[in-house]
């Protein structure tokens, strides 16, 4: 089964320096990684996705993410932060095989954007 | 602008009560799923459905209850048989093939359930 895990649930970031968000996956096969966004009381934004294709992924508002396989992590990026970054962030898998539809989501990360 | 939509955004229910919460999608997305929020659990998978007149429990599906009779609607019943009701409920659909890239999930804005 596949399975992610993210390593922070609380991330605390000045305006203008590097955001990273830390995701482990778990995986039978090659996985579909995803990043999305949550901002409050809002449905989820997706950021970008891994299909194994290029290892580095670049995704919107300048956030991008690299697949590192000897490593089974899909960290996330930004060089610097902006306080519209203040969201909640998930790491997703996507299901293989005989669960190809299902999709499982990491626990999140809270980041925090002080000025 | 297509996308999905869901109804109502904010819901109060007393205990013992049934509620349904609308989704509707004109993505002509084939998989619809509902999901629930809640603080520090990421996302849990309640049931999703393929194809019309089909659908799966996921990880959560005790007290709930869905259908889908058109493609475009996926509806989800919160049963009073439901213990703990209070959440946000977050409805997603996706094209489904099996194919790469094309597969990635879509997101309502949420529906906030409150049982008092």
């Amino acid at each position: 089964a596949q399975s992610v895990t993210q390593l922070d649930s609380h991330v605390s970031v000045s305006e203008g320096t590097p955001v990273l968000l830390r995701c482990n996956y778990s995986s039978s096969y090659s996985p579909s990684l995803f990043w999305y966004v949550q901002h409050p009381n809002k449905g989820l934004q997706l950021l970008l996705k891994y299909t194994s294709a290029a290892t580095l992924v670049k995704g919107i508002n300048g956030f991008e993410a690299e697949f590192k396989k000897s490593e089974t992590s899909f960290h996330l990026t930004k060089p610097s932060a902006h306080m519209s970054d203040a969201a909640e962030y998930f790491c997703v898998v996507r299901g293989t095989t005989d669960s190809w539809g299902k999709f499982q989501f990491g626990a999140g990360t809270q980041v925090v954007v002080t000025p | 602008d297509g996308g999905i939509t869901q109804s109502p955004k904010y819901l109060f229910r007393k205990e013992g009560q049934n509620v349904t919460l609308s989704c509707e999608q004109n993505l002509n997305h084939d998989a619809m799923y509902w999901y629930r929020q809640d603080p520090g659990q990421g996302l849990r998978l309640i049931y999703y459905s393929q194809i019309v007149n089909d659908f799966q429990k996921g990880d959560i599906a005790e007290g709930y209850s869905v259908s889908r009779e058109k493609k475009e609607s996926f509806p989800l019943t919160v049963t009073s048989a439901q213990k703990n009701p209070t959440a946000f409920y977050l409805c997603a659909s996706s094209i489904w093939t099996g194919g790469d890239g094309a597969n990635v999930l879509t997101f309502g804005a949420g529906s906030r359930l409150t049982v008092l």
